[in-house]
């Protein structure tokens, strides 16, 4: 069962301008990373950023920030400051539901588009 | 550091031939993981190893095979190769981590398979 549910198959932003990509999961693991990689045209897996469940503070990392939100097990990228460079899928990931930490479950992506 | 190497990058195959994907990674990373991406999806696990010696299948495991016999390689055999398996490869790697959290992935730069 897919335990991982990305809701926007495709997000548009204009140069400069924010936007959000949303995530939800389900685990049964109480203590866990959440990832948000970014995959290019290229097709190359980058981590663009991490969340430790266990901690209350958002991530950040320059301009990407995630909304945390354990209790409803969401968790949002938000990029600011859009550039041309940031057009690419994005795909969300977090452990699955029984199966322990070893695994990633990994969403079925949200294709960013940017405009100038 | 090279990171996660995958070999080859593209590769035709006619239906029923064999052929092995080659996953080298010079982190010292025990746990390795194949997926697959099949277009405009997500990632989905085949199998994945958490050392040297072990492996475990993954959602997808039909049609494939691994092994594990270093710590730094973990080809992935394809028998009897069927259409139903064109799709892109990637291989990754993590560190163990601490306590029982999962750790960043680390993605090769897949390699992109065609069955006719």
């Amino acid at each position: 069962a897919q335990t991982v549910t990305q809701s926007q198959p495709e997000m548009s932003v204009q140069e400069a301008e924010t936007v959000t990509l949303s995530c939800t999961y389900d685990t049964s693991e109480s203590d866990y990373y959440l990832f948000w990689y970014k995959q290019p045209p290229s097709r190359q897996m980058i981590l663009v950023i991490r969340q430790e469940a266990y901690k209350q503070q958002n991530a950040t990392e320059n301009r990407f920030s995630v909304n945390f939100q354990k209790a409803a097990k969401s968790f949002s990228l938000k990029i600011s400051d859009s550039q041309l460079g940031d057009a690419a899928m994005y795909f969300c990931a977090s452990p699955p539901m029984n199966t322990g930490f070893q695994k990633l479950v990994f969403g079925t992506g949200t294709r960013l588009l940017v405009s100038p | 550091n090279a990171g996660v190497t995958q070999t080859p990058k593209f590769r035709i195959l006619k239906i029923g031939q064999s052929m092995t994907l080659q996953c080298t990674q010079d982190m010292n990373h025990n746990y390795m993981y194949w997926y697959r991406q099949d277009p405009g999806m997500g990632l989905k696990l085949i199998y994945y190893s958490v050392g040297a010696g072990i492996t475990d299948k993954g959602e997808v495991p039909n049609g494939y095979n691994v092994s594990r016999s270093t710590t730094e390689d973990f080809p992935l055999r394809l028998e009897l190769a069927a259409p139903s398996q064109t799709s892109v490869y990637f291989c990754a790697s993590r560190p163990t981590g601490t306590g029982v959290r999962q750790e960043t992935q680390y993605f090769g730069p897949g390699t992109r398979l065609l069955v006719l």
